[in-house]
């Protein structure tokens, strides 16, 4: 089957670096997907590596190893507004490009 | 443009009873996806729309779930008979092409069975 896994908090001070891990066992792999979800909102598209390597967007990146199964996402310059839930979603082939999502991070700032 | 729209926003209803969940697509995306998020946990995949194709109906959790896509375009979530572990968000998405690699979410349908 298939599944994913990613720690269920972090806690980090405003300004400071943080990394998401998520870690996949998956068959046809595709690409792996990062979204944001704040509190009673809908989850936004932060980032996506289809290729093995870093992807970079502002004060997010991505990172993916596809031999490991294996990808993070890192926040610089974390600030106040970063706490939310972060999840990272798998898309493979089975026909047809379905997506599964992981459980989440719940991710806080502190000042 | 318009972003993924989703009605009711809001629907209570009582054990037993049929509701539908409207979708309305970014125009042009082709392909449209239904998750479900209990309160707290990560989004459960529920149906893939893409295209004119079969869709993949992989995670549709009973008989009770079905959907459609009228068009290719808006498409409705019915779930009969409710059962009170159906309470949860019911989120529509969709993405341009089949790639899926970055998906439009709406906000959502609160669904709580009494």
């Amino acid at each position: 089957g298939q599944s994913l896994e990613q720690p269920s908090e972090v806690t980090a001070v405003e300004g400071a670096i943080v990394q998401i891990n998520c870690t996949y066992q998956t068959s046809g792999f595709y690409g792996l997907s990062w979204y944001q979800q704040h509190d009673g909102g809908a989850p936004t598209f932060l980032s996506y590596n289809g290729l093995d390597g870093l992807e970079e967007t502002g004060r997010f990146s991505s990172f993916l190893s596809r031999s490991d199964s294996y990808g993070y996402l890192l926040l610089q310059e974390l600030q106040m507004k970063d706490s939310a839930s972060y999840f990272c979603a798998v898309r493979f082939n089975t026909g047809g490009f379905k997506t599964i999502f992981g459980a989440g991070t719940r991710l806080f700032v502190k000042a | 443009g318009a972003g993924v729209s989703q009605s009711p926003s809001n629907k209570v209803t009582e054990k037993g009873k049929d509701v539908e969940l409207r979708c309305d697509p970014i125009s042009g995306h082709t392909a449209l996806y239904w998750y479900r998020q209990s309160l707290g946990q990560g989004l459960e995949f529920l149906i893939y729309f893409q295209g004119n194709s079969a869709p993949d109906k992989s995670g549709l959790p009973s008989d009770r779930f079905s959907a459609e896509r009228t068009g290719g375009s808006v498409s409705t979530l019915t779930i009969q008979r409710t059962q009170q572990e159906d309470s949860a968000v019911y989120l529509c998405a969709s993405s341009p092409g089949g790639s899926g690699a970055e998906q439009f979410f709406g906000p959502g349908t609160r669904l709580t069975v009494l």
